[in-house]
């Protein structure tokens, strides 16, 4: 069984641009979330998508959002970068459709901001 | 608000026992910790719910303590494979609808043989 996976693993932007990043749950699993991973703030709750709808949001800037497709992959949008964006995005996918159960994590999409 | 783990970071021999706490000032719904190696996704280890239960994966285990609202991970003969950063994961309550965890900062834990 394969497991998540994210895409692109690297990548360099500069301020102000904007980045998309891909994510591709295990199969079968309809809730993705991501989170932001950095050395200051450890890993922050981003955003969960079950069935094409966001249940939940963390306390990130509009700038920050996301979509998930009929076939539950997920991407997620960063507009108008910042230097303080530069982290591990992780993405994690679920079976379950009502609370938290085991998360299975993609091993991220670093973005670096210049 | 993010739960609070300690210590920030630990080492150990091979075969040492460690304790690796978590606390919360919010009462707690559940517990999930994951472990992250260096350059790795981070890999779940087990979930406690609210009940003060006791679970185990290989020679780790964890409880719950609803009174003090904190959970703590006992890495017991503790192997090389061991080392990893350990996250703590809580849920405040119990939602009808959504997978959300507020993680703490992590426990840095390295074995040396």
């Amino acid at each position: 069984k394969a497991g998540v996976t994210q895409t692109p693993r690297y990548l360099i932007k500069t301020r102000g641009q904007q980045v998309t990043l891909s994510c591709s749950p295990i199969s079968g699993h309809r809730s993705v979330s991501w989170y932001q991973q950095t050395p200051g703030q450890g890993l922050q709750f981003l955003f969960e998508y079950f069935s094409e709808t966001q249940r939940n949001k963390g306390n990130f800037p509009g700038r920050f959002s996301g979509r998930q497709f009929s076939n539950s992959r997920s991407e997620m949008n960063v507009s108008t970068l910042e230097l303080g964006d530069s982290a591990l995005y992780l993405c994690a996918s679920n079976s379950r459709g009502s609370n938290t159960g085991e998360l299975f994590f993609g091993e991220g999409s670093r973005l670096t901001v210049l | 608000q993010q739960p609070v783990q300690s210590p920030q970071a630990v080492i150990l021999r091979e075969g040492e026992d460690a304790v690796i706490n978590c606390s919360s000032s919010k009462a707690l719904y559940s517990v999930h910790w994951y472990r992250q190696k260096h350059g790795e996704a981070p890999v779940f280890l087990m979930i406690l719910l609210k009940g003060g239960e006791q679970k185990g994966h290989e020679k780790i285990s964890a409880s719950f303590n609803e009174k003090k609202q904190q959970s703590s991970l006992y890495l017991t003969a503790s192997q090389l494979s061991y080392s990893g950063t350990y996250f703590c994961g809580t849920e405040i309550s119990p939602q009808a609808a959504g997978n959300k965890l507020t993680f703490g900062g992590g426990t840095r834990v390295l074995v040396k043989p």
